[in-house]
């Protein structure tokens, strides 16, 4: 049973660009999160899937970013117009119920220059 | 809205002994979880231990184990004969499942050293 994998690991961009990150949960998981970590902080919580419906957003989620699940395996998450301010590590985790353990994919590094 | 503090940013302790990682939290739920994450320099989140609120009995994996007080909103971690792969960020975590919200809600985190 393989983790929940990320990619890209690292992005690197310039402040105006489109980015776009994935993260692919482990099999079977019907519920996705997405997370962002800035440095020195603890994950702050973005949105949730439970399989292809967006459950939950945090305030965190301005109009700039929009995440997707369209078949409620993979999901992407798209940043427009990335600002300095969007640096940081997102985070990915899957489960396979509400009451079950979160499990963490590596993180997406985002540089915004 | 519910709050977790970790009170102390960076922790050392010499291998093979035991050291303390505190965590409070703030919340009028009854009902929840808490964890313990450990973050290696790799940066790969791993759980390390979980506990409901409804149990009484404190959780324990192996060299890890919690001394749960839901009156303090207390929730501590003891690791025992630590190895130099204990070092890492740890971070305690609440959720609630109260109103459908699954999101979990961290602290700042605590830098554990091990020194060999």
């Amino acid at each position: 049973d393989t983790g929940v994998s990320q990619d890209p690991r690292h992005k690197i961009t310039k402040r105006g660009q489109n980015v776009t990150f994935r993260c692919d949960p482990i099999s079977e998981h019907n519920r996705l999160y997405w997370y962002r970590q800035t440095l020195g902080q603890g994950p702050e919580f973005l949105t949730y899937f439970q399989n292809e419906a967006q459950l939950e957003k945090s305030r965190l989620l301005s109009d700039r970013f929009s995440a997707e699940r369209p078949k409620g395996s993979f999901s992407t998450l798209e940043i427009q117009r990335t600002e300095q301010g969007d640096s940081a590590m997102y985070l990915c985790a899957s489960s396979l119920a509400s009451w079950e353990t979160q499990y963490f994919g590596p993180g997406t590094r985002l540089l915004v220059l | 809205a519910q709050t977790v503090t970790q009170s102390q940013p960076e922790m050392s302790v010499q291998e093979a002994e035991t050291v303390t990682l505190s965590c409070t939290y703030d919340t009028s739920e009854s009902d929840y979880y808490l964890f313990w994450y450990k973050q290696p320099p790799s940066r790969q989140m791993i759980l390390v231990i979980r506990q409901e609120a409804y149990k009484q009995q404190n959780a324990t994996e192996n060299r890890f184990s919690v001394n749960f007080q839901k009156a303090a909103k207390s929730f501590s971690l003891k690791i025992s004969d630590s190895q130099l792969g204990d070092a890492a960020m740890y971070f305690c975590a609440y959720r609630s499942p109260q109103g459908g919200s699954e999101k979990l809600v961290f602290g700042k985190g605590t830098k554990l050293t091990v020194n060999p």
